[in-house]
């Protein structure tokens, strides 16, 4: 598809498992970013990588996270030692560049249990 | 830090009535835009606004960028069921970082 794929969809995970959450975003955006979505709430910025340049991490929330780009595609977040508390949405979206649109994937709906 | 709080939080009202959305910072942004959250799905963007004091239409929604491009409005007149959603507003940094409201969960009630 054209779209921005997130995979898996669902993950049911025990506490103090690891997890990876994986993002494919629209082909030739080179903008990437992460977000936590809580029940009902706004979007919580976690991290950001633009082409080259080093990703800005400042939104990530304890060092259990840690998020990769391989080049200008496939990116993987993941959450070491799972709390309850990372329970939530994870999106990811990509965009073309400055003023652009952000084309958004559905998320992953993380539990844990 | 959320940059970006909206109000009101929730809202719900009935299939007709007019209802104004409010997206404020204490940051300038280059340019903000609005999206709409339907539940399971991603925001998709509704519209974006580039210029302090910009008033842009789409049928019976109305967006405007403050003139210190720090705040913006959603206006909704004569809402329809259909217009249930999350609304989110996003700043747009120097450095093409999004910056996403808190939100504004509407209900319109037939």
């Amino acid at each position: 598809g054209a779209g921005v794929s997130q995979s898996p969809s669902n993950k049911v995970t025990e506490k103090g498992k690891d997890v990876e959450l994986r993002c494919d975003p629209i082909s030739g955006h080179t903008a990437l970013y992460w977000y936590r979505q809580r029940l009902g709430q706004g979007l919580e910025f976690l991290i950001y990588f633009q082409g080259n340049s080093a990703p800005d991490k400042s939104g990530l929330p304890s060092d259990r996270f840690s998020a990769e780009r391989t080049g200008e595609s496939v990116s993987t977040l993941t959450i070491q030692r799972t709390q309850q508390e990372d329970s939530a949405v994870y999106l990811c979206a990509s965009s073309l560049g400055v003023n652009t649109e952000a084309f958004f994937g559905q998320g992953t709906r993380l539990t844990v249990v | 830090t959320q940059l970006l709080e909206q109000s009101p939080q929730f809202l719900s009202i009935q299939e007709g009535e007019n209802l104004t959305v409010y997206c404020n910072s204490s940051s300038v942004f280059s340019s903000l835009q609005w999206y709409r959250q339907e539940p399971g799905e991603g925001p998709v963007l509704l519209v974006t606004v580039v210029t302090g004091g910009e008033v842009k239409k789409l049928k019976r929604l109305t967006f405007q960028f403050g003139d210190a491009r720090k705040d913006s409005s959603l206006h909704i007149t004569a809402a329809q069921p259909g217009d249930t959603g999350l609304y989110l507003c996003a700043g747009i940094g120097t450095g093409n970082q999004f910056y996403f409201g808190t939100g504004t969960s509407l209900t319109v009630i037939p």
